[in-house]
């Protein structure tokens, strides 16, 4: 069983509408979630974090934690052209001496069509 | 205040050569960890080390590959007598000292590894 999934895609929205990112998670002690972007050929970079159940915004992005349900969400609004890429989820499972190694979804592609 | 530095960006190695790879961490970051991405897949966990640690090689190849972080000077992921099948992106990233929970990776930039 995987421990982070998340459905490959590609996620197809047009411009202007809201694009809903999920992932779920097998760990019920996973402490911290992250979302990443990664453009093709490019490195991940870090979006969003989240580690209490709820929302957190950050400008267009909000990440949402449901702990009881395992899962944490993306929701990217006013969706751009420049928004298309590849989003990671990464869990911490806050275990033992290995507390920081984040355990990795596989992605979700994202296509914005203007 | 730079970030993960890994040289080189690109190198070319013939079948059986060794490849190094180089990281050095963000100021303040003392845990790194190597990954590997093939086009089109996700990214693949190899080490995690801290200085002078190795804390995890799950996803080491048993041979052939070996990764260290010396108390002075970058990380090197090294593979000796590379294959065809090596040849992907490599990306490295480190994690603060300290902090908690609530840090993350910041990423270099990768080595692409062509082996020709």
């Amino acid at each position: 069983q995987k421990e982070v999934e998340q459905n490959s895609g590609p996620l197809s929205v047009p411009e202007g509408a809201i694009a809903s990112l999920n992932c779920t998670y097998s760990d019920r002690g996973s402490q911290s979630f992250f979302w990443y972007r990664q453009y093709s050929g490019k490195s991940p970079e870090l979006i969003m974090f989240i580690y209490s159940n709820g929302d957190k915004e950050d400008g267009r992005f909000t990440a949402q934690l449901n702990k009881a349900s395992q899962y944490v969400s993306l929701l990217i609004r006013d969706s751009q052209p420049s928004d298309s890429a590849t989003y990671l989820c990464a869990v911490n499972i806050g275990r033992g001496g290995n507390n920081r190694k984040l355990i990795w979804g596989l992605g979700t592609s994202l296509a914005v069509n203007p | 205040n730079a970030g993960v530095m890994q040289n080189p960006r690109h190198l070319v190695r013939r079948r059986g050569q060794e490849a190094r790879l180089r990281c050095s961490p963000m100021k303040g970051h003392s845990h790194v960890y190597w990954y590997r991405q093939l086009p089109e897949e996700g990214l693949k966990f190899m080490v995690y080390l801290q200085k002078e640690n190795i804390i995890d090689e799950s996803g080491m190849p048993k041979e052939r590959f070996s990764a260290e972080f010396p108390k002075e000077g970058p990380s090197i992921l090294r593979i000796q007598q590379v294959v065809r099948g090596d040849s992907a992106a490599y990306f490295c990233a480190s994690s603060p000292t300290s902090g908690g929970v609530s840090y993350g990776y910041t990423f270099g930039s990768g080595t692409r590894l062509t082996v020709v």
